[in-house]
């Protein structure tokens, strides 16, 4: 399987704050990763795939980056709707992986 | 709208059985694959088993292989997880998700899902 590693696991920052959550993949995966946003007590929501698309309806403020085995996500001017665990999963193959989640907290 | 409501859940003992249900609406049900995902109480996402829109290709994880079955009823606009032989370690809430047809691979797909439902719980507990 491949495993999928998330940094950092928590990170606290300000509103307006750029935040960069790391996803490294434990083997070359192209460009088949997912972002999804998750806040407490609520259902996963699709952010971005493929790497860098964004989901209909996304914000552009959330922007992805990376190939290979790097990935990042960006948040730019942090807003209070943004504090939440965010989650990585490669589809490169069977069975799909998750990283463990980087809760981004309010500073 | 795309609506996906997942019902079904609830406690059940060690070694029981449980089928869960995900009513879709707001899209084309038959002409998407769709994946069942799990949260652990505290923990991370876990992939469970995924369905192509035809229901002739089906797939799942290593944890579940063998005691879950996942189906669809195009005809109802429903995904079903049959859940058998359950364990303490199956405790989680369990999502629904719509696969994003970007591809002509079902895997591509079924990584970008673009919808999911708001979860049912799951208890396995004597």
């Amino acid at each position: 399987d491949i495993q999928m590693t998330q940094s950092p696991s928590s990170l606290s920052a300000s509103v307006g704050d750029r935040v960069t959550i790391t996803c490294r993949a434990s083997q070359d995966i192209t460009d088949y990763l997912a972002w999804f946003q998750q806040k407490p007590g609520k259902a996963p929501k699709s952010l971005i795939y493929a790497a860098s698309s964004l989901h209909s309806g996304v914000p552009s403020k959330f922007s992805g980056s990376g190939s290979g085995t790097d990935f990042t996500l960006t948040i730019s001017g942090l807003q209070p709707e943004d504090f939440a665990t965010y989650y990585c999963q490669q589809y490169n193959g069977y069975p799909l992986t998750f990283g463990g989640g980087t809760k981004v907290e309010i500073k | 709208e795309v609506q996906l409501v997942e019902s079904g859940g609830g406690l059940v003992q060690p070694g029981g059985s449980l089928r869960l249900s995900c009513a879709a609406s707001g899209f084309t049900f038959s002409t998407y694959a769709m994946s069942w995902v799990r949260q652990a109480p505290e923990k991370g996402l876990e992939w469970v088993s995924a369905i192509s829109d035809s229901a002739d290709n089906t797939y799942y994880a290593d944890s579940v292989r063998g005691r879950f079955t996942i189906s669809r009823d195009n005809s109802k606009n429903t995904l079903y997880l049959q859940m058998n032989s359950l364990r303490a370690e199956d405790t989680a809430i369990y999502y629904c998700a719509k696969a994003k047809y970007y591809s002509n691979s079902l895997l591509r797909s079924l990584g970008a899902s673009d919808y999911w439902g708001q979860g049912t719980l799951v208890t396995v507990s004597s």
